[in-house]
């Protein structure tokens, strides 16, 4: 399976953006690539996905590096609630069953 | 509210004891899955479900017994339980659009002594 590489964590000041990187050089073409966040003590959320073109919805935005080899999550304007891990996991259709959890991105919010 | 529901929240076993942890949803999601996470690691899948009857293993299922008899329910059981279940289990849905999301439970932190 491909695998995501990010950073162990990243600090923020609240209502600032934060750009969360993501490496997926191994990346196939059936390959989508899904954003989930953890809150302290709750289960996964999902946030985001996408496959080629960048994508936006309420809680985020995902942009897309061309060659597909790497993506970036962006939080348009971070809040204390936004802090969580976060995880890039790419899914294929073939093995849909399973989400490949890495350690993910720790975001801390300053106030 | 429409979701995944996990039963109880909280639970302590001694070492050999058995138990069944509940997942239901209200979704009529057809794929179920049950995860287990670690102090400081990420999620790894231990069952899933991909319908009614259907079950198969993910990868670390030694210890844990499944079954699907229900869209809705999809309990975890351990037969023997060992110090090292010690974890938070997760139980997840999605329904048939696959780029979709799944849903997760809020999840049961088990111990065992």
């Amino acid at each position: 399976d491909a695998k995501t590489t990010q950073p162990n964590s990243m600090e923020s000041n609240e209502e600032e953006p934060v750009h969360l990187p993501c490496n997926h050089s191994t990346i196939s073409g059936t390959d989508y690539i899904h954003w989930y966040r953890q809150l302290p003590s709750q289960g996964p959320e999902y946030v985001i996905h996408g496959l080629t073109s960048n994508v936006n919805n309420r809680m985020a935005s995902l942009a897309i590096a061309e060659d597909r080899k790497s993506s970036t999550l962006i939080l348009h304007r971070a809040t204390l609630r936004d802090a969580a891990v976060y995880y890039c996991i790419l899914r294929r259709r073939s093995n849909d069953y399973k989400l490949s959890f890495g350690a993910g991105t720790t975001v801390t919010v300053r106030a | 509210n429409a979701g995944v529901t996990q039963t109880p929240k909280f639970q302590v076993l001694k070492t050999g004891q058995s138990m069944t942890l509940q997942c239901a949803q209200d979704m009529n999601h057809e794929y179920m899955s049950w995860y287990r996470q670690d102090p400081g690691m990420g999620l790894r899948l231990i069952h899933y479900s991909v319908g009614a009857g259907i079950t198969d293993q993910g990868e670390v299922p030694n210890g844990y017994n499944v079954s699907r008899s229900t869209t809705e329910d999809f309990p975890l059981r351990l037969l023997s339980a060992a110090p090292s279940q010690t974890s938070v289990y997760f139980c997840a849905s999605r329904g048939e659009t696959w780029d979709g999301g799944y849903t997760f439970g809020s999840g049961t932190r088990l111990t065992v002594v």
